[in-house]
């Protein structure tokens, strides 16, 4: 079965600074991966996703994520956090029938 | 409007009742999905739907009841509600082609006292 984790439930940055989520997954075949956003009370917005081909995926508001099979890991990473970044977000692998299992979601706290 | 919607946004009902939430999307996308999303879990997979008059179990289908007479509309029904159902239902439909990126609703947050 296939499973994903989200080591950090809570991360604080402040404005400006670095940032990188964590996520490791475990499934048998070649991952489908993803990363979506949640503001409070709204739906969850796709950031970027991985196929195949190049492991440095680009997605949407400057973030992107590098696929790396030998640590069955898939980190998000932006180079400057704006206030307008945080929310909660999720990793995410999908299986064989297009379902996806969901890590428990990191929230990301933004300060001034 | 286009897109996926979910009816109603809000709801609170008894333990015991029968509910239904409503998903409807407008892209014929073949295939659809209920997660319910608490917190400290993510979001679980319920039920899901490849096509009409077909749908499978997901991770936590106890206590829940679907059907996809229709393309674009996907309800999930608690027979009897319960106060561990309380929780924030999304739907979300992809396509059959690609991408694998599934569409989210803007969720409908349950309530059972």
């Amino acid at each position: 079965a296939q499973s994903v984790t989200q080591p950090d439930i809570h991360i604080t940055v402040s404005e400006g600074a670095s940032l990188e989520l964590r996520c490791n997954y475990s499934y048998g075949a070649t991952p489908y991966l993803f990363w979506y956003v949640q503001s409070p009370g709204q739906g969850l917005q796709l950031l970027l996703k991985y196929f195949s081909g190049d492991t440095l995926v680009q997605g949407i508001k400057g973030f992107e994520a590098e696929f790396k099979r030998s640590q069955s890991s898939f980190n998000l990473r932006k180079p400057s956090v704006h206030w307008s970044d945080a929310a909660e977000y999720f990793c995410a692998v999908s299986g064989s029938a297009r379902q996806l299992t969901f890590g428990s979601g990191t929230q990301l706290t933004v300060l001034p | 409007d286009a897109g996926i919607t979910q009816s109603p946004r809000y709801k609170i009902t008894e333990t015991g009742r029968q509910v239904t939430l409503m998903c409807h999307q407008t892209w014929s996308h073949s295939y659809m999905f209920w997660y319910r999303q608490d917190l400290g879990h993510g979001l679980r997979l319920i039920y899901y739907s490849a096509a009409a008059d077909i749908t499978d179990k997901g991770e936590v289908p106890d206590g829940y009841v679907v059907s996809r007479s229709k393309t674009e509309n996907f309800p999930l029904t608690l027979e009897s509600a319960t106060r561990s159902q309380t929780s924030v239902y999304f739907c979300a439909s992809s396509d059959n082609v690609g991408s694998y990126e599934q569409y989210f609703g803007p969720g409908t947050r349950l309530t059972v006292t």
